[in-house]
């Protein structure tokens, strides 16, 4: 089945720097989504990217399907931002379930 | 897109016992997905409930522990039998995709203790 990866595992922030978290998938996908899980374990929806560039508000992403990676920018991060994140990929939107990466835990300190 | 109500969002269950998860859908999807995160891990992905037939389980995953209904297009339960303290876990149900651009949705989890 496909695989998908994330890197870094862990990462420490000071609060006000940027990072970037990425994503590879082993194979050609038709949706990818990056989540956010919060404390309480609730999965917060923040981009469905299969292609291309989307921003919204200090969050970022970007896909690049032919070289099968994404990336997540997260710019002035502040200690909300701590959190899991996951992406995830799906072969068939709707028909197929999705596959998550093991997540990156972001930990943004005062 | 989707819109998911998912209860009860904790519960706390003695060993032996069985946990019913509900999941309500704002609108008809075909498929539903259920996942199990044990802790500090990322979701594994227990079962697909297509409304009308049986659900397909996950390798590692039988009916008998998780049984599984999906009486109509907008709804769903998973049931957690027998339940020990492995168990322990959040358990999300899933729907959506599709071609509308938005992607799944969850419901925000239902996090059970076993003791």
């Amino acid at each position: 089945g496909i695989q998908v990866e994330q890197s870094p595992p862990d990462l420490i922030l000071q609060e006000g720097a940027n990072s970037t978290l990425r994503c590879n998938f082993s194979d050609s996908v038709n949706n990818l989504q990056w989540f956010h899980q919060n404390p309480w374990g609730q999965l917060i929806n923040l981009f469905y990217i299969p292609s291309g560039t989307k921003q919204n508000g200090r969050l970022s992403a970007t896909t690049v399907a032919t070289e099968r990676y994404s990336l997540l920018y997260i710019s002035s991060s502040q200690t909300t931002d701590s959190g899991v994140y996951f992406c995830a990929v799906d072969l068939d939107s709707g028909n197929t379930p999705l596959v998550f990466g093991k997540g990156t835990r972001l930990s943004v300190i005062a | 897109s989707a819109v998911i109500s998912q209860k009860p969002s904790r519960d706390i269950c003695q060993r032996g016992t069985s946990l019913t998860i509900q999941c309500q859908v704002d609108s008809q999807v075909t498929m539903m997905f259920w996942y199990r995160q044990q802790p500090g891990q990322s979701l594994t992905l227990i079962a697909t409930a297509n409304q009308g037939s049986e659900a397909t389980y996950e390798s590692g995953f039988v009916i008998d522990k998780f049984p599984i209904s999906r009486p109509n297009l907008t709804f769903s339960t998973l049931t957690v039998s027998n339940m020990s303290p492995e168990d322990s876990s959040i358990y999300l149900c899933s729907a959506g995709g599709g071609r509308g651009g938005y992607g799944y949705t969850f419901g925000s989890g239902t996090r059970l203790t076993v003791v």
